[in-house]
């Protein structure tokens, strides 16, 4: 079965400082991997993916994520952060249909992004 | 715009009663779920259904939930007999297929039974 862990339920981060919220996965097979982005009674909002090649993905908004497939983790970051930046964020990941019956997505339980002014 | 858009935004439904949530998907796209958010839970997949020129496929419904897609880009989930249990943000999303395509998101049903 596959799975997505978020270890951290909230991070807090000064205005300007780097920011990077965790995600390790667990599947069979090559994973395809997302980030989404949900703001205050809003949907998910798609940030980034990965499907193969470079190993650093970019994203909207000044977000990229890292994969790595040795330590399973799939982190993501911002080199200087900004307040509104400040929202709930969810990692996903997907697996090829050739492993599955249909494109099952699984997501982690959501990390809440706190930036302080 | 020409998102995934969801009716009604806001619902509260008296507990064991039916309710119907809307979804208006990407015209053109394939696939189309329903998710299940609720607070410290992350989403869970409740259904997903596909279609192409000849067919359309529907995922399995989980017991009192069930979607009908009676149009291509229009799907509705249906959940029966409500339970206090069943609040939470019903998303909608689709896709234009099942391998390489992101997933787009509505803004979510907030479903409250009372």
């Amino acid at each position: 079965a596959q799975s997505v862990a978020q270890p951290e339920d909230q991070v807090n981060v000064a205005e300007g400082n780097p920011l990077t919220v965790k995600c390790t996965y667990s599947v069979s097979g090559n994973p395809y991997l997302f980030w989404y982005v949900q703001y205050p009674n809003r949907g998910l909002q798609f940030l980034l993916k990965y499907i193969t090649g470079d190993n650093l993905v970019k994203g909207s908004y000044g977000f990229e994520a890292e994969f790595n497939k040795s330590q399973t983790s799939f982190h993501l970051k911002k080199p200087s952060a900004l307040v509104s930046d400040s929202a709930l964020y969810f990692c996903a990941v997907r697996v090829p249909p050739f492993l599955m019956g249909y494109q099952k997505v699984t997501f982690g339980t959501g990390t809440k992004l706190q930036v302080i002014p | 715009g020409a998102g995934v858009s969801q009716s009604p935004r806001y619902k509260v439904a008296k507990r064991g009663r039916d309710v119907a949530l809307r979804c208006d998907s990407i015209s053109g796209h394939v696939t189309l779920y329903w998710y299940r958010q609720t607070l410290g839970q992350g989403s869970e997949v409740l259904t997903y259904s596909q279609s192409d020129a000849q067919r359309d496929k529907s995922g399995r419904p989980s017991g009192r939930f069930s979607a009908e897609r009676p149009e291509r880009s229009v799907s509705t989930l249906k959940i029966q007999r409500t339970e206090q249990g069943d609040s939470a943000v019903y998303l909608c999303a689709s896709s234009f297929d099942r391998v390489l395509y992101t997933i787009y998101f509505g803004e979510g049903s907030w479903l409250t039974v009372v």
